[in-house]
């Protein structure tokens, strides 16, 4: 089982539209949680860290369900400036120390 | 503060040929990672350096290696390059800790083009 799994996608939504991406991690231990936004040929920028029950920033709002083991981010009020690829991030605490899970990532089209 | 900082930008080797790739992070990070992406692909976890010292690799064969100065930069090599090597390579850099994580910072990368 990899260690984070994502939606590829693509979701394609209008303008103004919500729109949510759900990500599952396997291990139960993990403490932190990020999510990053990619456009074509870019590197990665971090968008926001996911905090304990959640957190916002602006039109964006990430959660965080323990129980089920999964992050979400819902963007609201989608812009056209909103579209790329999104990545789910998360980092096992152990012995292994700083090491970065990846998901595959989830595209995002909005359309005018 | 200045970010996470790659050269080159864009680098052009023919097969057989090695390449070198170098990375500055953020000032007050110690660990820097390594990762390629291929075009139209995922993130593949190459080198993690912290401290001086590899942490960890992921599973690419040996002609991938690399290593961290006493500055915390970092450089990785490939040698014998191979036309499926041609991919963006990322650099990023953290704050070490054992504790709370923070997040990973990205350079812009370096395309290398394998011909």
């Amino acid at each position: 089982r990899k260690e984070v799994e994502q939606d590829p996608g693509p979701f394609n939504v209008p303008e103004g539209a919500t729109v949510a991406f759900n990500c599952t991690y396997s291990n139960s231990a993990s403490q932190s949680f990020f999510w990053y936004r990619q456009d074509c040929r870019k590197e990665p920028k971090l968008l926001m860290s996911v905090y304990s029950s959640g957190n916002e920033d602006g039109r964006f709002t990430a959660q965080l369900n323990r129980a089920s083991q999964y992050i979400s981010l819902l963007i609201r009020d989608s812009k056209l400036s909103d579209s790329a690829t999104y990545l789910c991030v998360v980092n096992p605490e152990g012995n292994t120390g700083n090491q970065f899970y990846f998901g595959t990532g989830t595209s995002l089209t909005v359309i005018p | 503060e200045a970010g996470v900082t790659q050269s080159p930008t864009h680098l052009i080797k023919t097969r057989g040929q090695q390449a070198t790739l170098r990375c500055s992070p953020i000032s007050g990070h110690t660990s820097v990672y390594w990762y390629q992406q291929p075009l139209g692909l995922g993130l593949q976890f190459l080198l993690w350096y912290d401290e001086g010292e590899e942490r960890n690799r992921g599973n690419f064969p040996p002609r991938f290696s690399g290593r961290q100065f006493p500055n915390y930069s970092s450089e990785l090599n490939v040698n014998a390059l191979e036309l499926e090597d041609s991919a963006l390579y990322l650099c990023a850099s953290s704050r070490s800790n054992r504790g709370r994580n923070s997040p990973l910072h990205f350079g812009n990368g370096t395309r290398l083009t394998v011909t």
